[in-house]
């Protein structure tokens, strides 16, 4: 199994402050078909079912502000949100679907400081 | 655009069987480019893939090691929606229970909070 680990387990971050959340694969999410990494970045809020934020390591989905970024370095993966808003207090997840079974990190939960 | 709207029960007793089903509109369960998932998420164990399935000129499942021996994920093409079957259960099973389409899980039924208790 693709093991994922997040970092850190929790952060706190000023409202317009950067936040930064890391997701290391224990091995490669590489899929040559689409030269993309199988990686995907969720947001989960209480009540709601988790939102799809970024795919392909680094694409974001349809109607998800530019504030989101995904980048990635080999098999280490980040997640920025450039400036804080209220509402991305959440817990942040990752993935990887390249192969099975999928696996998500452990999650990182993203507070207001 | 693609829809998923979960139903089944809230409340399952101890050694018997969670069912739940996921109602798909905006695109069909046997496409050949689709995969039809289940995943659950609990305070203590974060988000869980269970199984999926999928056709390709046949039916196809995948599952999770830690439910395989329990689980069944199937379609209905008739009805157009697929559903999880989850035998056995305990209180470890108690978790919100979500479907979710494709690959990178786009599309995200409501989720539904499944206890397990007598």
């Amino acid at each position: 199994d693709i093991v994922m680990t997040q970092s850190p387990d929790s952060l706190a971050v000023s409202l317009g402050e950067r936040a930064t959340i890391n997701c290391k694969s224990s091995q490669s999410v590489f899929f040559s078909s689409n030269n993309k990494n199988s990686l995907a970045w969720f947001q989960v809020k209480p009540g709601q079912p988790p939102k799809l934020l970024i795919y392909g390591d680094s694409t974001r989905d349809s109607g998800v502000p530019d504030r989101f970024s995904g980048s990635e370095s080999g098999t280490d993966f980040t997640l920025t949100i450039s400036s804080l808003q209220a509402e991305d207090v959440a817990i942040y997840y990752c993935q990887q679907h390249y192969s099975v079974p999928i696996t998500f990190g452990q999650g990182t939960r993203l507070e207001i400081k | 655009q693609v829809q998923l709207q979960q139903s089944g029960p809230g409340l399952v007793k101890p050694s018997q069987t969670l069912s739940l089903t996921c109602a798909l509109s905006g695109d069909s369960v046997s496409s050949n480019s689709g995969a039809w998932n289940w995943i659950r998420w609990s305070p203590s164990r974060g988000l869980e893939w269970l199984g999926r399935t999928y056709y390709r000129s046949k039916w196809y499942n995948d599952y999770a090691a830690s439910v395989k021996s329990r689980i069944i994920i199937n379609a209905d093409t008739s009805k157009n929606h697929f559903s999880l079957q989850l035998n056995s259960v305990t209180s470890e099973d108690t978790a919100v229970y979500y479907c979710a389409s494709g690959w990178a899980f786009r599309h995200w039924g409501q989720g539904t909070l499944v206890i397990v208790s007598s």
